[in-house]
């Protein structure tokens, strides 16, 4: 497809289950980007993958939120041990490349996660 | 990078002007201004950017004043459609660059 594509568009699982959330990049992108968004607030950010680099986790909530990207394209965001306060858009993001102009993020509709 | 302030809400009648005005004081010399938008219900949406010459797309227009510490967008002809909280972001060039979205401005429009 032309744009960033996640999966599920919702879930909603019971407290304690894991979960796993998927984004499919636009192809080529070397950057991708995953937020969340809860209710009435701003896009917080949890993590960015870049090329072969390590990671930057510094916005992950707690140890029990990691993702993983393979090969440099499909990116899984996974949630453990979920809590009620997880809930919220967790949104997906790629670009082009860093460190250069134009390289404006492209979101996908994220997954609208429903910890009940 | 630096820090952007936006009024928390707008409104405009349809078929007019919008003008979405972004400070951003402490900008640096090669910090670009970006625009993106979010709809309800959906991921937000770039619209635009710029780094001092005035720039125009067939989204919007984008002027930054020349001494690059605020910036309005303008929406020439505003729908109902283009009600959405619209964010301004500074950003540098090199390096890594995490989109950093404040509370942004909801723009409503109304008919």
């Amino acid at each position: 497809g032309a744009g960033v594509s996640q999966s599920p568009s919702n879930k909603v699982t019971e407290k304690g289950k894991d979960v796993e959330l998927r984004c499919d990049p636009i192809s080529g992108h070397t950057a991708l980007y995953w937020y969340r968004q809860s209710l009435g607030q701003g896009l917080e950010f949890l993590i960015y993958f870049q090329g072969n680099s390590a990671p930057d986790k510094s916005g992950l909530p707690s140890d029990r939120f990691s993702a993983e990207r393979t090969g440099g394209s499909v990116s899984t965001l996974t949630i453990q041990r979920t809590q009620q306060e997880d809930s919220a858009v967790y949104l997906c993001a790629s670009s082009r490349r860093q460190g250069a102009v134009g390289t404006e993020a492209f979101f996908g509709q994220g997954t609208r996660l429903t910890v009940v | 990078d630096a820090k952007t302030t936006q009024p928390p809400s707008m409104d405009c009648a349809e078929g007019r002007a919008a003008n979405l005005p972004c400070n951003h004081s402490t900008i640096s010399g090669n910090e670009y201004v970006y625009w993106y938008r979010q709809i309800h219900s959906q991921g937000p949406q770039y619209i635009i950017h710029g780094l001092k010459n005035n720039e125009t797309n067939e989204m919007a227009s984008l002027i930054i004043t020349e001494d690059r510490k605020s910036s309005t967008l303008i929406l020439p002809h505003a729908t109902l459609r283009d009600t959405a909280v619209y964010y301004c972001i500074v950003r540098a060039t090199g390096g890594s660059y995490i989109p950093t979205f404040g509370r942004g401005t909801s723009l409503i429009v109304h008919p």
